[in-house]
């Protein structure tokens, strides 16, 4: 899983709860981006920053919210405003956000909704 | 919507057989990549061939890209137990510029020992 940390491995979370998930990198890698992976599906993007103090979002970012203060961390925050977030979640990082760059995967964080 | 679409959904052969999975894409690119995923892990890059490539090896991985057809394959010959995983292609939009890939919904891969 190659230089990127995601914190905690399995996450539960009552309705009505923020809760926030960590992605570290050591890689010094400029860009980094959150993926939400259902069951049996692809991923799909959420947000993705390609620089500290900056973010974009994804195909989905509604319910959630990020920052970027810091080049090494991408903390998600799933709010409760998100209805379903029960899935499977990953944080990557790249050297930069261009189509040559391969992505690097942290080892993802499964969040159940009780 | 997805960009990338793999076919089979999923495939199960003997260990030391090639298999042959597929991605069918809707829009220019200007590279596809194959990473794999073990089941609840992240994913791993596995290679790369850009637009103007038409094949590319690594190790036991072949992949080839047909830019007319839209579609990629990977190819892994003489399978492992190891090799169990789902594989997903994953694709840049060349209209949309640079910031983003978008992933296939994968193909399962189990190799019966």
């Amino acid at each position: 899983d190659g230089g990127i940390t995601q914190s905690p491995k399995y996450l539960f979370r009552k309705e009505g709860q923020n809760v926030t998930l960590s992605c570290e990198q050591n890689l010094n890698h400029d860009a980094m981006y959150w993926y939400r992976q259902d069951p049996g599906q692809g991923l799909r993007l959420i947000y993705y920053s390609q620089i500290v103090n900056d973010f974009q979002k994804g195909d989905i970012a509604e319910g959630y919210s990020v920052s970027r203060e810091k080049k090494e961390s991408f903390p998600l925050t799933v709010t409760s405003a998100q209805k379903n977030p029960t899935a499977f979640y990953l944080c990557a990082s790249s050297r930069r956000t261009a189509h040559t760059d391969t992505q690097y995967f942290g080892p993802g964080t499964r969040l159940t909704v009780l | 919507s997805q960009q990338g679409e793999e076919d089979p959904q999923a495939l199960s052969i003997q260990e030391g057989e090639n298999a042959t999975m597929n991605c069918s894409y809707k829009t220019s690119i200007n590279n596809l990549q194959w990473y794999r995923q073990n089941s609840g892990r992240g994913l791993v890059h596995l290679i790369l061939i850009r637009s103007n490539e038409r094949e590319k090896h690594s190790g036991r991985l072949r992949v080839t890209l047909d830019t007319s057809k839209k579609s990629s394959s990977l190819l892994i010959t003489a399978s492992r137990a190891a090799d169990t995983a789902s594989y997903f292609c994953a694709t840049d939009n060349s209209n949309f510029g640079n910031e983003k890939l978008t992933f296939g919904t994968g193909t399962r891969l189990t190799i019966i020992p």
